[in-house]
């Protein structure tokens, strides 16, 4: 089983520079986010999607847009490229409780991306 | 958003049970509690999920008082293996939206 496919799994910016960190799942799930995780902190939401042509902001959007044209893809753009950008990227996917699922989430193994 | 407080770390020794427990004073009626496990350089894995009262997995129970503002991640026998960051979130089925705290690195000792 693929599950949740992240593209790259490691990358090196030059600042100002954009890139598009894809993301893939294949179990069908609506919900789909982006997290990103610096050394030693917790998981910060970026944007999330509950079905394809839906998108909604997280706690940190800035710097960063999503689109959701199907429901099995879910990529994350960086725009112009900054040091405060570099972290490790975690896609996820899953479905809610009531909603006929578990309401676990299904993550990726991560892009690590550098900005310099 | 309702937000979870952790505490920041605990440390254990292989065959005891850890008992994590996370507040989560404004808990909406249809928020779920869940709880992920995440090692170094791993995306998060879900352990375990409930509403109110206690769930039981193979891993895992977790515990919720009637009144859902906290609740208690217990972990039976840890191995060194359990060594890892934990998670407590909310599941907001209104918004859709996880987002996760701070979590909660636990230590297992030989």
């Amino acid at each position: 089983n693929a599950g949740v496919t992240q593209t790259p799994k490691f990358r090196i910016l030059k600042i100002g520079q954009s890139m598009t960190l894809q993301c893939t799942q294949d179990m069908n799930h609506n919900y789909m986010y982006w997290y990103r995780q610096d050394p030693g902190m917790g998981l910060k939401l970026i944007y999330y999607s509950v079905g394809a042509g839906i998108t909604d902001k997280g706690e940190v959007p800035n710097g960063y847009n999503v689109s959701r044209s199907t429901t099995e893809d879910f990529p994350l753009r960086l725009e112009l490229a900054a040091p405060s950008q570099t972290s490790v990227y975690f896609c996820a996917s899953g479905s809610v409780p009531g909603a006929g699922g578990t309401g676990e989430l299904f993550f990726g193994e991560g892009s690590r991306l550098t900005v310099l | 958003l309702a937000k979870t407080t952790q505490p920041i770390s605990m440390d254990s020794y292989e065959g005891q049970e850890v008992n994590i427990t996370c507040s989560h004073n404004n808990i909406a009626t249809n928020d779920y509690i869940t709880w992920y496990q995440q090692f170094p350089s791993q995306g998060p894995r879900f352990i375990i999920q409930g509403y109110k009262t206690k769930v039981t997995n193979e891993v895992a129970s977790l515990f919720i008082p009637a009144d859902r503002k906290s609740s208690t991640l217990s972990l039976p026998r840890v191995s060194l293996s359990d060594t890892a960051v934990y998670y407590c979130l909310l599941l907001d089925t209104g918004r859709r939206a996880l987002t996760f705290g701070s979590g909660t690195r636990l230590q297992v000792q030989p």
